[in-house]
């Protein structure tokens, strides 16, 4: 079963409109984390943002924002203010494990997005 | 503060050879975790090291993968007698804590298998 989905193959969105990412997930544990990195096209993993599974305010970093509904299980992820330099891919993660069993991140199948001028 | 670094970033190899994926993490990180990303797909767990030990190898194939993160050195990631299908991206991130909150990714190693 699909820990992480992504549902959108690809995105549009005009330049310095807002575009939300959607991402949910699948786990049984109390405490987890989630993620959101950006790959452009050179490659590199950029970590964005993260949001831990008891923090009670939705992450935000710069023009990110972690949309966290613990309840339905979703974590979206909101760009404001669109830039061209934001089309990339987008992949959504969680953090799961134990102190004593160790942790592993898993990955979603990415949303590409393109922002048009 | 150099980041993570991994060499060579682009690595061809005909079938039947070795592949040596080198990562140095960041300074004072002691968990290294390797992932593997094919075409047009997110990253897969392949295996999460820390100084001397294999903590989780759960995502490595059972043959021709190994993984080692020494007490002195980068760790490395080996690939026996690739095959095409180990065509791929693969990623190396650190992180100081084993419960961290953000893993620091490496910038890849692209290896072609001809």
């Amino acid at each position: 079963a699909q820990k992480i989905t992504q549902t959108q193959p690809g995105m549009f969105v005009q330049e310095k409109e807002a575009v939300t990412l959607d991402c949910t997930y699948d786990t049984s544990d109390q405490s987890y984390g989630l993620f959101w990195y950006k790959q452009p096209s050179s490659g590199e993993m950029i970590f964005l943002i993260y949001q831990g599974s008891y923090d009670e305010q939705n992450a935000t970093e710069g023009r990110y924002s972690l949309n966290f509904q613990k309840a339905r299980k979703s974590a979206n992820l909101v760009i404001s203010a669109s830039q061209l330099g934001d089309s990339a891919m987008y992949f959504c993660a969680m953090r799961e494990g134990s102190w004593t069993g160790g942790f592993k991140t898993i990955f979603g199948a990415g949303t590409r997005l393109f922002v048009k001028a | 503060n150099a980041g993570v670094m991994q060499n060579p970033r682009h690595l061809v190899r005909r079938r039947g050879q070795e592949a040596r994926l080198r990562c140095s993490p960041m300074k004072g990180h002691s968990h290294v975790y390797w992932y593997r990303q094919l075409p047009e797909e997110g990253l897969k767990f392949m295996v999460y090291l820390q100084k001397e030990n294999i903590i989780d190898e759960s995502g490595m194939p059972k043959e021709r993968f190994s993984a080692e993160f020494p007490k002195e050195g980068p760790s490395i990631l080996r690939i026996q007698q690739v095959v095409r299908g180990d065509s791929a991206a693969y990623f190396c991130a650190s992180s100081p804590l084993q419960g961290a909150n953000e893993q620091y990714f490496g910038p890849g190693t692209r290896l072609t298998v001809t």
